[in-house]
């Protein structure tokens, strides 16, 4: 089985763009959660889908968001970059009951805005 | 807020050594206790406590929670230089709002020189 995959794997972006994440999740997983990793605040929860609806949001500003299609494809979006956003995504996915089971990481996207 | 806090920060051993690694925490509601190891790619996952499940091993790698105390740990033994990665612990919870979401410690980066 296919596990999660992400893209793009390395992106470069300016302040004030705007940048798109892709993420697939495993075939038969619906619940895709994605992460924002740094070295100093560590692994930091941006949001979870499932079945195209956003079930929790983490502490970030409206700048960030995202959406799942119905093949539970998801992505995330950030507007307005700005030189903290620089960072690892890391995109998870889970079967249904997200509590009870484990989540699966996808390799990342390598954000770096300049 | 809940929290998460993992010790010791970073930590160098020698092959063959044993290691013991720590992760505290805070939270309300909670539900599970997951470990996961990450080298320089996603985090992979090691193992999943809950309140019906608070010992579990793997080969070399144990791991208990304890519900009373609020805090879990991680051991390794026989240590070997593949070994060497940074070890997460995460916590799922309810929020506040009733949406679940893991929340991550900083991580414990482990060496383990030959």
């Amino acid at each position: 089985k296919a596990g999660v995959t992400q893209t793009p794997r390395y992106l470069i972006k300016t302040r004030g763009q705007q940048v798109t994440l892709s993420c697939s999740p495993i075939s038969g997983h619906r619940s895709v959660s994605w992460y924002q990793q740094t070295p100093g605040q560590g692994l930091q929860f941006l949001f979870e889908y499932f079945s195209e609806t956003q079930r929790n949001k983490g502490n970030f500003p409206g700048r960030f968001s995202g959406r799942q299609f119905s093949n539970s494809r998801s992505e995330m979006n950030v507007s307005t970059l700005e030189l903290g956003d620089s960072a690892l995504y890391l995109c998870a996915s889970s079967t249904v009951d997200i509590e009870y089971n484990e989540q699966f990481f996808g390799p990342g996207t390598r954000l770096t805005v300049l | 807020e809940d929290k998460v806090v993992q010790s010791p920060l970073s930590l160098v051993v020698h092959e063959g050594d044993t290691v013991t690694l720590n992760c505290s925490y805070e939270v309300t509601n909670f539900r599970s206790l997951l470990w996961y190891k990450q080298e320089k790619k996603a985090p992979t996952f090691l193992f999943m406590l809950t309140s019906s499940g608070i010992e579990k091993k793997s080969g070399r790698l144990s791991s208990i929670l304890d519900k009373k105390e609020l805090f879990s740990i991680l051991n390794i033994t026989a240590t070997q230089t593949g070994d060497s990665a940074v070890y997460l612990c995460a916590v799922g919870a309810y929020s506040g709002a009733g949406s679940y979401q893991l929340t991550f410690g900083k991580g414990t980066k482990l060496s383990v020189i030959p």
